[in-house]
């Protein structure tokens, strides 16, 4: 399984552009690139995921550049509400029932 | 938009008893999961399911767990003999299939074992 890493903890104010780096130096060929979102007391939620270049849906993009060895979430004009942990993932394909491996995460504080 | 749902959201037992913990996937999907995170802890693996049989299990879901599909829509996980050291959030997850389909989560279980 692909280690990744990313920081611990930032900080950003309301109406400001995230990004969250994360680092995945030994990606498989095969392997997608997940995120995840953690609010305190409850279950992680899917943000986005990708495979190469850019993804973006209704509240998130991923970049991810052409070597694949790290990815980028990018939260537009963040809110109070955002503030959360974020879970960057590497996932294997091959053998559907494949666990998730969680990091540390981000920890990602809003400010008014 | 379909979710994931477990029940209870608390549930304390006293050490040594069994307890049941219960998940309700999202109706069309065929993996299921569970994962446990102790307080301040980083979510674990415990097991994958699939076509009624475990696919993978990790070092923590050893004899004193198990999981079972009773019916077509409910997902459970059973510890018995509880210990301390088992008082965590157990979370549900279930996925589509297709290799590139996320695993959704539900919102857990909070286990305390006193």
């Amino acid at each position: 399984l692909a280690k990744t890493t990313q920081p611990i903890s930032m900080d950003s104010y309301e109406g400001q552009e995230v990004n969250i780096t994360c680092s995945h130096n030994n990606i498989a060929t095969n392997d997608y690139i997940t995120w995840y979102q953690q609010f305190p007391s409850q279950g992680p939620r899917f943000i986005i995921q990708g495979y190469k270049t850019k993804v973006t849906n209704e509240v998130a993009s991923l970049f991810i550049p052409a070597d694949r060895k790290s990815s980028t979430l990018s939260l537009p004009r963040v809110s109070l509400s955002d503030t959360a942990v974020y879970y960057c993932l590497v996932r294997g394909t091959s053998g559907s029932a494949r666990q998730l491996t969680f990091g540390s995460g981000t920890q990602l504080t809003v400010l008014p | 938009e379909p979710e994931v749902t477990q029940t209870p959201s608390h549930q304390v037992t006293q050490m040594g008893q069994e307890v049941i913990l219960r998940c309700v996937p999202i109706s069309n999907h065929l993996y299921f999961y569970w994962y446990r995170q102790i307080l301040g802890q980083k979510v674990e693996f415990l097991v994958s399911f699939y076509n009624n049989e475990i696919s993978e299990k990790s070092e923590i879901f050893d004899d004193q767990f198990s999981v079972e599909r009773p019916d077509g829509s409910n997902f459970t996980l059973k510890i018995r003999s509880t210990k301390l050291e088992d008082s965590a959030m157990y979370f549900c997850a279930s996925k589509d299939t297709g290799s590139n389909q996320p695993q959704h989560f539900g919102d857990g279980t909070r286990l305390s074992i006193l």
